[in-house]
């Protein structure tokens, strides 16, 4: 099975603070996402990658960079956490076309105080 | 802006019922759909997809049906169990940079199973 996992199940920061939250899969795949989850408005790209070094932004990525130094790895940073950033936030993974279904990660949850 | 979104936000069904979860979707370019359920305090997990050169694709105990005529999305989940009780959303691809998809979600159904 492919497993993507999520370094911190819950992390609490205070404004201003430099957050970073971690990724990694383990099925070689060529495709990592990161998403964040509010209530009643689903799941939001922030960024994702196609490949090492490369990143494209998504739906929502002001205030956030990334970075995937390493195939397997994908990093999200909040420069400055705001209490606005406060939220769950979604690492998935996957091949690419045509096998395109994303595989996820359990999620962290993150505060900012 | 286009966007993925459900009839109902929250659903109950009788255990042993058949469940029937909407979507409608408005990107009629859309050729990718796919269907996730999350449980409390976890990640979503991966029911089903389906192209738009289908109507229909089951498994087991789910069945995905695509309308694209009225751009409609349905799940249908056969003899509803507790461990049904999830909320399920509906994605489907707006477009796609090389060979990464951007799937885009709805904001949700909530399944609850009444025993």
């Amino acid at each position: 099975d492919v497993k993507v996992t999520q370094s911190s199940r819950y992390l609490v920061k205070r404004t201003g603070e430099k957050v970073f939250l971690e990724c990694v899969q383990d099925m070689d795949h060529e495709n990592m996402f990161w998403y964040r989850q509010d209530p009643g408005l689903g799941l939001r790209l922030i960024y994702f990658s196609y490949d090492v070094k490369m990143k494209e932004k998504g739906d929502i990525p002001e205030g956030y960079s990334v970075s995937r130094e390493k195939k397997e790895r994908f990093s999200l940073i909040l420069e400055s956490a705001s209490t606005n950033q406060t939220s769950m936030y979604l690492c998935a993974s996957n091949r690419g076309q045509p096998d395109e279904k994303l595989f996820f990660g359990s999620g962290t949850q993150l505060s900012v105080l | 802006g286009e966007s993925v979104g459900l009839h109902l936000p929250t659903l109950s069904v009788q255990e042993g019922d058949n469940s029937i979860i909407n979507c409608a979707y408005s990107n009629s370019a859309s050729d990718y759909f796919i269907w996730y359920k999350q449980e409390s305090g976890k990640g979503p997990q991966f029911i089903i997809d389906i192209r738009s050169n289908m109507d229909k694709r089951q498994g087991q105990r789910v069945t995905v049906l695509l309308n694209k005529t009225v751009k409609h999305l349905s799940l249908q989940i056969a003899a509803t169990q507790p461990g049904d009780s999830a909320v399920y959303f509906c994605a489907e691809n707006i477009r796609s940079s090389g060979s990464a998809r951007q799937l885009t979600f709805g904001s949700g159904t909530q399944l609850t199973v009444l025993p």
